[in-house]
């Protein structure tokens, strides 16, 4: 099956410092991946889509500027956060989708992250 | 906008069965998922939907009705090990995925 691996899986840092997740397909090319939020006891809020050598689309209220994503190759996105502060504490999921019009995602295992 | 309602909690017996409901009103439909998430883990694949009728995988089953906007996940023969919450997921026109805010089954021995 399709495997999708993030790294690190968890993560403390301090505020007004940066810290980059890794999301990669292992044994497929995923045209599309997604970037979710997901605060405790609430559902997955995704925060951008990105496509392989193009720029992320954000959702609605999502800061690029802050959360910055980059899709370098068919098999590894990358989201930065920059100048983190604790509410940005979170559960980061990343997915990748194979292609257009196949709906199933494969989720990555997720980035526990802690600003203090 | 798009809505996507789904109990917020259920309790059920181990051993048991368990249907999960789940409406939907989205701009555009290309088919209806069903994912299973234990605390701190990622979403795990469970079904997937775009025909009207019930598919069956083992003690889950999915349902889907297109004119309605609705579906329903059925657990039987309930474990321990069920206890999760459960998302509901539509994939609109755009091949986005509209997330509900998921159901969390509690299995009570």
């Amino acid at each position: 099956g399709a495997v999708v691996s993030q790294h690190p899986s968890w993560v403390i840092c301090k505020s007004g410092t940066s810290v980059k997740i890794e999301c990669r397909s292992l044994d497929f090319q995923a045209t599309t991946m997604f970037w979710y939020r997901q605060f405790p006891k609430q559902s997955l809020m995704l925060m951008a889509t990105s496509n392989e050598g193009s720029k992320a689309t954000y959702e609605q209220g999502v800061e690029k500027d802050k959360f910055l994503i980059n899709h370098a190759s068919l098999t590894l996105s990358t989201l930065t956060v920059t100048s983190a502060h604790p509410e940005d504490s979170s559960f980061y999921i990343c997915s990748a989708r194979l292609g257009q019009e196949v709906g199933e995602q494969y989720f990555g295992p997720g980035t526990r992250l802690t600003v203090t | 906008g798009q809505n996507i309602d789904q109990p917020t909690e259920m309790t059920a017996t181990e051993g048991a069965i368990v249907q999960i409901n789940c409406t939907y009103q989205t701009s555009g439909f290309n088919g209806l998922f069903w994912y299973q998430q234990h605390a701190g883990e990622a979403p795990t694949f469970l079904s997937y939907n775009v025909l009207d009728g019930l598919e069956e995988k083992g003690r889950f089953s999915s349902f889907l009705s297109r004119s309605k906007g609705y579906s329903y996940l059925l657990l039987k023969e309930l474990q321990m090990k069920d206890s999760a919450s459960y998302l509901c997921a539509v994939l609109d026109s755009n091949y986005q995925l509209i997330w509900g805010a998921g159901t969390k089954l509690i299995i009570k021995p």
